[in-house]
């Protein structure tokens, strides 16, 4: 079946504009997650959904950063004014469950200029 | 902040040798994972071991686990140039309960020259 799907696969942006990642979980996966991951690094927590609500955004590193799952499927991660700092990949897993593996899909590649 | 810890960094060897990679974490957990990600984007999972296992096997991959040092490996046998990649270690923390989240480790960069 069709894995976890995320758009755009590149994005780049100039500092201080807005941006929308778009991510489409495993249909079915109630657990869906936001990571990044800078060069070189392993990719890090940003927020956890369990259906609609966000269960655990404690690594969104500040209020630019915010995350919906309107219909506890697709997903965005939306960030204001970005800073160069953002640039990273951005990741996008879901899981049947909270307790088990996760799927992760392909990335988002946020260039700020 | 990442919890875990590979160890090497970068690992070099022939086809058909043997690669080991460890990995150390800081505080209990109900699981720890190992994933694999080819160029830097997707990760694929490869295996899941349980805080009360010690020991899984998946095909070429063997995993354990030893809590009372928080501590795992991850040995692929028969190597092949296709297993070139960076693997990282993931640990789902102990919330007494359903856990929501993974901390990677840092990554070992595996090179399998053909």
């Amino acid at each position: 079946g069709a894995g976890v799907s995320q758009t755009p696969s590149n994005k780049v942006t100039e500092k201080g504009k807005y941006v929308e990642l778009r991510c489409d979980p495993i249909s079915g996966h109630t657990a869906l997650y936001w990571y990044r991951q800078s060069l070189g690094q392993g990719p890090e927590f940003l927020i956890y959904f369990q259906g609609t609500g966000a269960a655990d955004d404690s690594g969104l590193p500040n209020d630019r950063f915010f995350a919906v799952r309107p219909e506890g499927s697709v997903s965005t991660l939306k960030i204001q004014r970005t800073e160069r700092g953002d640039s990273a990949v951005y990741l996008c897993a879901s899981s049947p469950d909270a307790a088990n593996e996760q799927f992760f899909g392909p990335g988002t590649r946020l260039t700020v200029l | 902040s990442q919890q875990g810890e590979e160890d090497p960094q970068a690992l070099s060897i022939q086809e058909g040798e043997n690669a080991t990679m460890n990995c150390s974490y800081k505080t209990s957990i109900n699981n720890l994972q190992w994933y694999r990600q080819n160029s830097g984007r997707g990760l694929v999972h490869l295996i899941l071991i349980r805080s009360n296992e010690r020991e899984k096997h998946s095909g070429r991959l063997r995993v354990t686990l030893d809590t009372s040092k928080k501590s795992s490996s991850l040995l692929i046998t028969a190597s092949r140039a296709a297993d070139t990649a960076s693997y990282f270690c993931a640990t789902d923390l102990n919330y007494g309960g359903a856990t929501n989240k993974l901390i990677f480790g840092t990554g070992t960069l595996l090179a399998v020259q053909p």
